[in-house]
């Protein structure tokens, strides 16, 4: 099994809304990752999770709070969003200590109104 | 820093012929990861092909090869006997190890691949 499950698959928002996203794995892996991806660019990472616990932050603002509550489960909660958030939202998981390749889910189309 | 170059923003194949999408990298590590991955208009990422630096043979799966030339610095994809489900947009992508834990992909800028009938 392969499969990285994202839901929801597409989600609007208002601007004072508060809205999580939701990834799920099986593969054993012990990283996981959110990427935003805007319409026709390559993704961006936002945040890398290692043995549940946060390693990377790319600078991210607030208003997103990635949370892994186990080695299985990646959340990221969205709260005061703005239009420019609107994307694509990536999960991924990887191998122990980032080898290996990349495994994607089908990711969640968000649009902040 | 990394960097991933993809020179071809659209490219055009005719079904059943085979098709090459070009990427460079610039890296000062001697050991990196290369990486192909297929994103059709749904969205999800499909991982394709992965070549490491110290591999001695490109890479293959399937249709798709890794023409990996080190010396220049390049790690085209070639798409073989192309098909119509085979239209989508693809990435090269570098892999950094980082020292926290997990890994940062730097993506190219993408290439859209149409195959026509």
């Amino acid at each position: 099994d392969t499969e990285v499950t994202q839901t929801p698959k597409h989600l609007v928002m208002g601007m004072t809304n508060k809205k999580s996203l939701k990834c799920e794995q099986h593969m054993g892996h012990r990283a996981m990752y959110w990427y935003k991806q805007k319409a026709k660019k390559p993704p961006e990472l936002m945040f890398v999770y290692s043995y549940e616990k946060l390693s990377i932050n790319e600078s991210v603002p607030s208003r997103f709070s990635p949370e892994c509550p186990n080695s299985s489960l990646l959340n990221l909660h969205l709260h005061a969003l703005q239009p420019e958030d609107s994307a694509l939202y990536l999960c991924a998981s990887s191998q122990d200590g980032g080898l290996g390749e990349a495994f994607f889910g089908q990711g969640t189309r968000l649009t902040v109104v | 820093a990394q960097k991933i170059t993809q020179t071809q923003p659209g490219m055009f194949v005719q079904e059943k012929e085979a098709v090459t999408l070009d990427c460079t990298y610039d890296t000062s590590d001697p050991s990196y990861g290369l990486f192909w991955y297929k994103q059709p208009s749904s969205g999800e990422m499909i991982f394709l092909i992965y070549q490491g630096s110290y591999d001695q043979q490109n890479a293959t799966e399937g249709r798709y090869s890794l023409n990996f030339q080190k010396a220049r610095k390049s790690a085209n994809l070639v798409i073989s006997a192309s098909q119509l489900g085979d239209s989508a947009m693809y990435f090269c992508a570098m892999r950094d190890i980082l020292t926290g834990g997990g890994n940062k992909l730097t993506f190219g800028t993408g290439t859209q691949l149409k195959v026509e009938l």
